[in-house]
């Protein structure tokens, strides 16, 4: 079974240019997750979709972030305009559906996208 | 607001010893909680994961306990290998309706040959 995809691995901007990243989750996988991990920390949720729907985007710099699965299966994450702080590995996961009556769920996480703002 | 907080930071013991690595969270209801590995320039694997309503679970040489009402989850890692090497990441999913992680920074575990 092919695991999650990501491109590109490495991407290196500078501060106020636009970025975009990509995600093709495992096959028949309905939930797909974007996590930002700075370096040091743990990952942190950007966005949850169930099918091509949000579930949860609170933590998501509406402002200069955004991210959209059209079709339910692919998603990108834009980053526009890009600041220094943005400089992060961008992790992509996908479970086989959401957690539900004891569902085990486990989340299955790409290779990730690592940013570099200059 | 969930926080998870893992001890230590960073941990170096000899090839062979028995090692325990520690997580707590803040909140008590959640729905799991689970452990994972993250080796460099890789993406997170799942070890271990445990329900709420579990005590621990067992993969080899990995035991995994819960301890929901004091916010506790230890990792224990029998008969430590080099190739046990890498950081280890506690992470919990709320009892609110999404489902996304939330993460302790991790334990940078070296086994020395």
């Amino acid at each position: 079974e092919a695991g999650v995809a990501q491109s590109p691995r490495y991407k290196i901007i500078e501060k106020r240019q636009s970025v975009a990243f990509w995600c093709n989750p495992i096959s028949g996988h309905a939930t797909l997750y974007w996590y930002q991990q700075i370096l040091g920390q743990g990952p942190k949720l950007l966005i949850q979709f169930q099918n091509n729907g949000v579930v949860d985007d609170s933590q998501l710099p509406k402002d200069r972030f955004s991210a959209e699965r059209l079709k339910g299966v692919d998603s990108t994450l834009k980053i526009q305009p890009a600041k220094l702080e943005d400089s992060a590995v961008y992790l992509c996961a996908s479970s086989h559906t959401r957690l539900r009556g004891g569902a085990k769920n486990i989340q299955y996480f790409g290779a990730g996208t690592r940013l570099s703002v200059l | 607001k969930q926080e998870v907080t893992q001890i230590p930071a960073a941990l170096s013991v000899p090839e062979g010893e028995n090692l325990v690595l520690n997580c707590s969270f803040t909140d008590s209801a959640i729905y799991n909680l689970q452990w994972f590995r993250q080796d460099p320039g890789k993406g997170l694997t799942s070890l271990l994961l445990i329900q709420s309503s579990q005590r621990e679970q067992t993969s080899g040489r990995l035991n995994a306990s819960l301890d929901k009402s004091s916010g506790r989850s230890t990792l224990y890692i029998a008969a430590s290998q080099p190739g046990d090497s890498a950081t280890y990441l506690c992470a919990v999913v709320g009892g609110g309706g999404a489902d996304g992680l939330t993460f302790g920074k991790g334990t940078h575990l070296i086994i020395q040959p």
